[in-house]
C-alpha cells in the first residue's frame, strides 16, 4: 500500500529564513506529487505539482520542490518565508494503485510557525 | 469565479440522527471525492465518483453514503452506524482522477 511520511509535525522558522519541509513516500509505480496548504478553517490550495519530467518544480508563493526518485523524497523548500506563510502543509501521493478506488494518500501535515 | 461550494460550513448531529453535507461544483470536473481530516491525522478518502450515477468505497467508507445524480453534486450522507462522526469533511473535485484535486472549504460536523 502506499503511503506518505512527513516526519515534522511541526516547525518553527523565523521571518525571512529559508524553509524545507520534508515528504517521503511509498508508491508502487511513478508517483504523482502534490503539496498542498490550509490555512485554519479552509480547505486545501494545492502549490505544486509533479507529473513528470523536470524534477525540481515551481509552485506559488514563492515554493519550490525537488523530486528524488533515488530518496523517494519530494521536500518543499522556500527560499525566504513570510508570516502570511503561517499555515497546515500537506504532501500528497496519487493516484491509488489497485483497489479500484482513486484519490490521492495523504500525509499528516506539517504546521509551519514563523517567528517575527 | 468557478470553484467548489460547500454547506454548511458548521453542522450538528444529535445521536442516532443521519445528517447531509453538501458538496457542488461548477469547474465541469468529472470526478468528485470526499475525505475526512481529523487533527494530526491527515486527510483519508470516504468516497470517490468519477462519473455520474457511479461511486466506489474509499479507506474510510463504513457509516457514510453518497450519491451522484448530477455531475455538479456529490452529496455526503452520515448515518448513524457512523459512531465517531466529529471532524472535518472536505469535498474535491478534479478534472480526471489523476489531476490536481480542487477542494471546497469544508464542513465541521459535531455532535450534540
Amino acid at each position: 500500500a502506499q503511503s506518505v511520511t512527513q516526519p515534522d509535525i511541526h516547525i518553527t522558522v523565523s521571518e525571512g529564513a529559508s524553509l524545507e519541509l520534508r515528504c517521503n513516500y511509498s508508491y508502487g509505480a511513478t508517483p504523482y506529487l502534490f503539496w498542498y496548504v490550509q490555512s485554519p478553517g479552509q480547505g486545501l490550495q494545492l502549490l505544486l505539482k509533479y507529473f513528470s519530467g523536470d524534477t525540481l518544480v515551481q509552485g506559488i508563493k514563492g515554493f519550490e520542490a525537488e523530486f528524488k526518485r533515488s530518496q523517494s523524497s519530494f521536500n518543499l523548500r522556500k527560499p525566504s518565508v513570510h508570516w502570511s506563510d503561517a499555515a497546515e502543509y500537506f504532501c500528497a501521493v496519487g493516484p491509488y494503485s489497485g483497489g479500484g478506488a482513486d484519490g490521492l494518500t495523504f500525509g499528516k501535515g506539517t504546521h509551519l510557525i514563523i517567528q517575527p | 469565479d468557478g470553484g467548489i461550494t460547500q454547506s454548511p460550513k458548521y453542522l450538528f448531529r444529535k445521536e442516532g440522527q443521519n445528517v447531509t453535507l453538501s458538496c457542488e461544483q461548477n469547474l465541469n470536473h468529472d470526478a468528485m471525492y470526499w475525505y475526512r481530516q481529523d487533527p494530526g491525522q491527515g486527510l483519508r478518502l470516504i468516497y470517490y465518483s468519477q462519473i455520474v450515477n457511479d461511486f466506489q468505497k474509499g479507506d474510510i467508507a463504513e457509516g457514510y453514503s453518497v450519491s451522484r445524480e448530477k455531475k455538479e453534486s456529490f452529496p455526503l450522507t452520515v448515518t448513524s452506524a457512523q459512531k465517531n462522526p466529529t471532524a472535518f469533511y472536505l469535498c474535491a473535485s478534479s478534472k480526471q482522477e489523476r489531476l490536481p484535486q480542487h477542494f471546497g472549504d469544508g464542513t465541521r460536523l459535531s455532535i450534540l
